[in-house]
């Protein structure tokens, strides 16, 4: 079956170290997505693309970074970790139709400390 | 900027009464779906209503739309203490890109 998978589960780092967090389809979603969640804030879009080589930024952008090299990876970079990236992460794909089904991963709960 | 606020923030039924829960967005859209996030999990599409819809229906759940009010609902009929969840919609645009809202915590008691 197809899915979609995150790694890793938990990850707790420190301020100013590079995180990168894994998103892996196996749907052939030309689209993916990362959004944070937090308390208050439902959830809230990083960054999408909509195929290889294509990176676009979203509403919270700043201090991430990603990059699409192939269909089915959109890993995510934080560059220099901050308190305020303490989130958990979510990546979700769909097929590029318009109104078409989000397909999420399990999540990756980060803590920046 | 969020662009739907689900309404209320939290609820809490008895198992097989029925549970409706809102949502307010801010402009136009092209269709609007609902999620459900149980608690440590990733977020699952319930169902999807386009602009030109105004009522859809997929087994126990019932969702509204009414594109002049900008607003939405979603009745979750006879409800199950497994429909305890974390619920939310979310708008799609021109610029395809869908927004979510802040959700609703259902709490359904056995």
């Amino acid at each position: 079956d197809a899915e979609i998978t995150q790694s890793p589960r938990h990850k707790i780092t420190e301020t100013g170290r590079q995180v990168t967090l894994a998103c892996h389809q196996t749907w052939n979603h030309n689209n993916m997505f990362w959004y944070r969640q937090d308390l208050g804030h439902g959830l809230r879009l990083i960054h999408y693309s909509y195929g290889v080589q294509d990176t676009n930024k979203g509403e919270v952008s700043d201090g991430y970074s990603v990059s699409r090299s192939n269909t089915e990876d959109l890993p995510l970079t934080l560059e220099s970790a901050a308190s305020s990236q303490t989130s958990v992460y979510f990546c979700a794909s769909d097929n590029g139709l318009a109104g078409g089904t989000q397909y999420f991963g399990p999540g990756t709960r980060l803590t920046v400390l | 900027s969020q662009q739907g606020e689900e309404d209320p923030q939290a609820l809490s039924i008895q198992e097989g009464e029925n549970a409706t829960m809102n949502c307010s967005y801010k402009t136009s859209i092209n269709n609007l779906q609902w999620y459900r996030q149980n608690s440590g999990r990733g977020l699952v599409h319930l169902i999807l209503i386009r602009s030109n819809e105004r009522e859809k229906h997929s087994g126990r759940l019932r969702v509204t739309l009414d594109t002049s009010k900008k607003s939405s609902s979603l009745l979750i009929t006879a409800s199950r203490a497994a429909d305890t969840a974390s619920y939310f919609c979310a708008t799609g645009s021109t610029t395809y890109k869908y927004i979510f809202g802040t959700g609703t915590r259902l709490k359904v008691l056995a």
